[in-house]
């Protein structure tokens, strides 16, 4: 079973402060992990994607995410926001061997000017 | 770059009326699915295939059928829509390969009301 907790619904930052979007996984076997972004009106996009090589992982748009086992969590930063961050973001589990893939409920990231 | 489309953005249709929904992906991709996106309920799968012909329930299948009768398309049809399947529907696809879990690959989504 796999399952997939995003712990903020919202998150509120200001223009050039970091960004913080906090996600706790459960898995029963070794994990691959997505960030997904949803902008207004659109389909989702790949963010990144954790699957064993490295445990600090880069995406695009200077988004970047950590893989730590101990505390199974998979938490996406950003050093500095910006206004086009402004989204709604998924965190998403899945396992080699299912196709389907597990969503959380999503938190919405506003930027303040 | 993979391309997923959704015959329509906007739908308006209503109750009792037969909706089809289709997707087309570019790929080549072997899996399609369909998810229903409502607010705080993040996306629900609702079917999806991994070969032409070949279908599997998701998690909210009740009140939707789908068909795959070519590797590229994928239709999710309500026999008689509802106002409870007012919604946002999203198609994605994915590559069976590789020993990851597989990235999904979606289409801009199709926003249904049923009146």
């Amino acid at each position: 079973a796999q399952s997939v907790t995003q712990l903020d619904s919202h998150v509120s930052v200001s223009e050039g402060t970091p960004v913080l979007l906090r996600c706790n996984y459960s898995s029963s076997y070794s994990p691959s992990l997505f960030w997904y972004v949803q902008h207004p009106n659109k389909g989702l996009q790949l963010l990144l994607k954790y699957t064993s090589a490295a445990t600090l992982v880069k995406g695009i748009n200077g988004f970047e995410a950590e893989f730590k086992k101990s505390e199974t969590s998979f938490h996406l930063t950003k050093p500095s926001a910006h206004m086009s961050d402004a989204a709604e973001y998924f965190c998403v589990v899945g396992n080699f061997g299912n196709e389907k893939l597990t969503f959380g409920t999503g938190t919405r990231l506003t930027i303040i000017p | 770059d993979v391309k997923v489309t959704q015959s329509s953005r906007y739908l308006v249709k209503r109750t009792g009326e037969k909706v089809f929904l289709e997707c087309v992906q570019d790929m080549d991709h072997e899996n399609m699915f369909w998810y229903r996106q409502d607010p705080g309920l993040g996306l629900r799968l609702i079917y999806f295939s991994y070969d032409v012909k070949m279908k599997e329930k998701g998690d909210i299948p009740e009140g939707y059928s789908v068909s795959r009768e070519k590797k590229e398309r994928f239709s999710l049809i309500l026999e008689s829509a509802s106002t409870n399947q007012t919604s946002m529907y999203l198609c994605a696809s994915s590559l069976d390969t590789g020993n990851t879990a597989k990235t999904q690959y979606f289409g801009p989504g199709t926003r249904l009301l049923v009146l």
